[in-house]
């Protein structure tokens, strides 16, 4: 069964808005979760990620939310841009080592609309 | 430095063919590791090397899949014989081990008719 739980598949916002993702998970032993971006024909490239002892993190105009009580954790985009616009992957890797595998969400699709 | 290089990008080949996918990480990654998307799916974990050493393959999908990494330098994926469902983009990437930053290569997309 799929481990990480991501939505929507698609997003369409206009530039300047604000395309909020989301992702849930059940395993507990989960302890990174970092989201990724990946544009057309490249490989997918970390973005930013959060550890579960904090509830937010932010890098430039990209947030995390992170509820651990609900197993729950989201990307937020301010002010976004066409150049946004690329397929996100949420995440999450166990706490054995940072060496880890990482277990990924089914993507969304997002396009900022100029 | 130089990023993970996969070759080939794209290849297409019959059911019942043989594929090699190579994947060449950065230079002093003993960590390596193998993805596959599989249309409009999640990327999901194949296996990871730590050297020249199998550290997991809980997620090869069956015997016909053979990963090797020689030297602990770069790392074939061999599909012998392959099969329409094996179709997707195979990712391969690479890390020190010392954080969590993983490096993916563009992938191999390899479709199966």
């Amino acid at each position: 069964q799929q481990q990480v739980k991501q939505s929507p598949q698609s997003l369409i916002v206009q530039k300047g808005g604000i395309p909020i993702i989301n992702c849930a998970y059940e395993n507990t032993a989960f302890d990174y979760f970092p989201w990724y971006q990946q544009f057309p024909g490249k490989g997918p490239a970390l973005l930013i990620a959060i550890r579960p002892d904090v509830s937010e993190k932010k890098e430039g105009r990209f947030t995390i939310s992170f509820n651990k009580s609900a197993k729950q954790f989201s990307l937020h985009i301010m002010d976004s841009q066409p150049g946004d616009s690329a397929t996100y992957f949420c995440a999450a890797s166990p706490v054995q080592s940072s060496a880890s595998k990482i277990i990924f969400g089914s993507g969304t699709r997002l396009s900022i609309r100029p | 430095e130089a990023g993970v290089t996969q070759f080939p990008s794209h290849s297409v080949i019959e059911k019942g063919q043989t594929v090699t996918l190579r994947c060449d990480p950065i230079s002093g990654h003993d960590n390596l590791y193998w993805y596959r998307r599989v249309m409009g799916k999640e990327i999901k974990f194949l296996l990871h090397f730590v050297k020249e050493s199998k550290q997991d393959e809980s997620g090869m999908p069956n015997n016909r899949f053979l990963a090797e990494r020689t030297g602990g330098t770069y790392s074939t994926l061999k599909v012998q014989p392959a099969e329409l469902e094996d179709s997707g983009v195979y990712f391969c990437a690479s890390s020190t081990g010392f954080n969590y930053g993983y490096t993916f290569g563009s992938g191999t997309r390899l479709t199966v008719v």
